[in-house]
Parts: structure tokens; sequence; C-alpha cells
């Protein structure tokens, strides 16, 4: 069974540019989560996707945006790069968040965005 | 607003050691606990997930425990190998009220060296 897939690995971008990130989920899969992983910082939830709609948002500006195509992949947008979105971002997987939330998170290898 | 912390931040053993990692979180009302290994540059490997009507769980040589009430949780692993050197976190999962903010918070860490 093939696991989250992230593209591309690593993106280089300069300040005020626009940045699309890309996650595939495990099969069967439909809860996606994005989190970035600045240095120092830790790991930051960015945004979780189930079903196609957006259900929570992390403390970031609205420059970061996403979405959740039909086959559960994912995008996640970042417009107006600033140097300090130089991170790693993670995407990570689950089936269905249902009521108890009980379905363990499965996470790609990350896209590492360097902002110049 | 959930905050995690993990104590020790890093910790380094001989081989064959057992060992204790924790984990505190100040709001209880989670519906899980997972706790993760990092490698570095590498997204996040999930180790074990306790249902917060749960006490413990185990896989191979770690067991997890959790005393909601008490905010905490521990990693216990046994026979520690070199294999075992990573950063270890742990991310209580709470329910996605409005205004939360974000319903997956990781703590920081502890980065784990074992040495041969």
């Amino acid at each position: 069974e093939a696991g989250v897939t992230q593209s591309p690995t690593h993106l280089i971008k300069t300040r005020g540019q626009q940045a699309t990130l890309r996650c595939s989920p495990i099969s069967g899969h439909t809860s996606v989560y994005w989190y970035q992983q600045a240095l120092g910082l830790g790991l930051q939830f960015l945004l979780w996707y189930d079903e196609g709609e957006e259900r929570n948002r992390g403390n970031f500006p609205p420059r970061f945006s996403g979405r959740q195509f039909p086959n559960y992949s994912s995008e996640l947008n970042v417009n107006a790069l600033e140097l300090e979105d130089s991170a790693l971002y993670l995407c990570a997987s689950s089936t269905g968040q249902g009521i108890g939330h009980n379905q363990p998170q499965h996470f790609g290898d990350g896209t590492r965005l360097s902002i110049l | 607003k959930q905050e995690v912390t993990q104590i020790p931040a890093a910790l380094s053993v001989p081989e064959g050691e057992n060992l204790v990692l924790n984990c505190s979180f100040t709001d209880s009302a989670i519906y899980n606990l997972q706790w993760f290994r990092q490698d570095p540059g590498k997204g996040l490997t999930s180790l074990l997930l306790i249902q917060s009507s749960q006490r413990e769980q185990t896989s191979g040589r770690l067991n997890a425990s959790l005393d909601k009430s008490s905010g905490r949780s521990t990693l216990y692993i046994a026979a520690s190998q070199p294999g075992d050197s990573a950063t270890y976190l742990c991310a209580p999962a709470n329910p996605p009220v409005a205004n939360y903010g974000q319903n997956f918070v990781f703590g920081p860490g502890t980065r784990l060296s074992v040495l041969p």
C-alpha cells in the first residue's frame, strides 16, 4: 500500500512569489492535514480537509490556503511568500474523522520550501 | 488552548537501556493521543495511538500510557537500540470547537540518541 506522497520534495522561491504544494493521501483516506515545521518552532497545524471541505484551520494568515479534490488529494497554496515561510511542510492523512476522532494520522516525507 | 510540553528535550543513553519519555498537556478533553517518531528531514511515523478511554497501548518494545485526568502520557522504550535514535513527538487530539484554532497540537519533541 502506497503511503502519503508529497510533491515536490524541495521548492525554492523568492519573496512575494506563490507556492503550490501537493499531497496524495493513502488510498481510502478522506482526511488530509497540513502542518508547518519551521526551524525552532515545532510542528504547527495549518489546515484540515475532510470530504472536500475545510474542517479546521490553525493560526495562520489567509495567504495560506488550500483545497481538497474529489479524489481526496490536496493542495496547499502560499501566496506572497515571506522569508519566515521557509519550512518543512508536512501532509498527513487518515480515514474519515467521525465522532471519536480515533483514527491515526499517517505522514508524508514533506516538502521543504526555501524562500530566498 | 491546548499546550503540550515534553520532557526531557533531549536524552542520550547507552544501548540496551530502558527509558521513559514524558508528555504533558493542559486540556484533558482529548479524543486520543498519538506518539510519533521523526527522523531528521523526514516526515512523522506513527508509533502508537491511545484512545481517551484507554490507559495504555503496546507495540513491540514500546508502551504508551495515558492519564487523561492529569494531562500526562509516557512512552516507555525497552532495551533501546541505536535505530531508536530520532525525535519523539506526542500529539493530543481535541474536538474541533469553533474558535479553538486547531485541534491537533504537537509537543516540541524529545530528541533521543542511543549510543552503541
